[in-house]
């Protein structure tokens, strides 16, 4: 059973480019969260998304971010005209019902997309 | 400011020795996990613990909630190289409908030498 499948893994852009991050989320997963970490930071959530739904993006920063999980495809981040400030790696993360609770659903990360602006 | 704080931001041990992390902070969570990142890789859960006071094991970890639920730490009894990696701490703050919020701390980067 594959896992959280990210591309791609690294991306390099110049100052006003568009990035584009793609994640499958695992099979039988419709939940799906990204999350980015900085350098010397730790993770920290955007946004949480089900199939053509955004459910909560209150850690999107206002401007140029976007997310979407359409009902076929993966879902994609996509970081407009990139500064410098987005050099981070940005991860996804998948889960089969709401992770919360007391039972609370594990979070399936994959393995990240390292996005560098120049 | 930083919710949750881990302590010792870097660990280099002996093969064989035992260690304890921490991770406080001022907030209460309504549960805490604990994950393992490798360079280059994505975190892996290793545990979620969700009542103050909790204990869990896994196999040479053991991972304490605290009573008020506000810290945690992991001990890891005779380390190996294997457990070398990046440990990071993260807790939900709502234990309805929005727990996969999680704030992570910045992680323990843990080097077991051989």
């Amino acid at each position: 059973n594959a896992g959280v499948m990210q591309n791609p893994r690294h991306l390099v852009r110049r100052r006003g480019q568009e990035a584009r991050l793609r994640c499958s989320p695992m099979k039988g997963h419709s939940h799906v969260y990204w999350y980015r970490q900085l350098p010397e930071e730790g993770l920290k959530f955007m946004v949480y998304l089900q199939k053509e739904n955004i459910i909560d993006e209150s850690g999107m920063p206002k401007e140029r971010f976007s997310a979407e999980f359409p009902k076929e495809g993966p879902s994609i981040l996509r970081i407009q005209q990139v500064v410098r400030g987005d050099s981070a790696a940005y991860f996804c993360a998948s889960s089969p019902r709401l992770a919360g609770g007391p039972t609370t659903g594990e979070l399936f990360f994959g393995e990240g997309s390292r996005l560098t602006v120049l | 400011t930083q919710l949750l704080e881990q302590s010792p931001q870097f660990l280099s041990i002996q093969e064989g020795e035992n260690l304890t992390v921490y991770c406080n902070s001022s907030s209460v969570f309504s549960s805490l996990q604990w994950y393992r990142q490798e360079p280059g890789e994505g975190p892996v859960l290793l545990v979620t613990v969700v009542t103050g006071g909790e204990v869990k094991k896994l196999k040479r970890l053991t991972f304490q909630f605290g009573d008020a639920r506000k810290d945690s730490s992991l001990h890891i009894t005779a380390a190996q190289p294997g457990d070398t990696g990046l440990y990071l701490c993260a807790g939900a703050m709502d234990s309805g409908g929005s727990n996969y919020k999680l704030t992570f701390g910045k992680g323990t980067l843990l080097t077991v030498n051989p």
